[in-house]
């Protein structure tokens, strides 16, 4: 059962240019969101999150989007560069028997050409 | 010097051999992760540890054991590799106040033959 569900395998997008990368999820208990980039032949590292209070965040080039109704999120790199390409991880975090655990998405790899 | 480390970074055995994989961490964080990574499948919990007394399982335990020799060890063992245990295998560590930013480490990818 994939809670967290990733559709597209990989994307490629034109540097300078918008990317947005997309996640859903079905667990309404889940309280924070998160997104990690994966280089090769290194571990994920914590990108940007947010709270199931929240609609937005942004840091940066990075924004966030949730749409709760929708159980969907997603996000917007603007301007893409070139080491922006990488794995992208959804990640949503729920308590569960006193323990906080996060579910990942599939993964999204994103190629940005020159 | 990274802050979370495994070893090996790459191994290759034979079926039914017993393997233990390492982390370790300089972050000082009490909580420890073992996660392993699938093509089409993303990051899946194996064990997780919040303090060197508790060890928990996630949702892929069977097959897998763990050790927490200090706070800043955590080990993980297949007792009797099999083929579908190929996988790479991620360390990872949180605080008790952001549970949710988790630290990797770089990874190990095991080969089961």
């Amino acid at each position: 059962d994939q809670q967290v569900k990733q559709n597209s395998p990989s994307l490629s997008v034109q540097e300078g240019r918008i990317s947005i990368l997309n996640c859903d999820y079905t667990n309404s208990m889940f309280d924070y969101f998160l997104w990690y980039k994966k280089y090769p032949a290194e571990g994920p590292t914590f990108l940007i999150s947010i709270s199931s209070i929240k609609d937005k965040n942004e840091d940066g080039r990075f924004t966030v989007f949730l749409n709760k109704s929708a159980k969907h999120l997603s996000l917007h790199i603007v301007p893409s560069q070139p080491g922006d390409s990488a794995v992208y991880f959804c990640a949503a975090k729920r308590i569960i028997q006193g323990a906080q655990k996060l579910v990942f998405g599939q993964g999204t790899r994103l190629t940005i050409n020159p | 010097d990274a802050d979370v480390t495994q070893t090996p970074r790459n191994r290759i055995t034979k079926t039914g051999k017993r393997i233990m994989l390492e982390c370790s961490q300089t972050k000082g964080h009490d909580r420890m992760y073992w996660y392993r990574q699938d093509p089409g499948l993303g990051l899946r919990l194996i064990y997780y540890s919040f303090d060197v007394k508790d060890i928990n399982k996630g949702e892929i335990s069977d097959g897998y054991s763990v050790s927490r020799q200090a706070q800043a060890k955590f080990s993980l063992s297949l007792e009797s590799a099999i083929p579908n245990q190929t996988a790479l295998y991620f360390c990872a560590t949180s605080d008790l106040l952001r549970g949710h930013e988790q630290f990797f480490g770089p990874g190990t990818r095991l080969t089961v033959l």
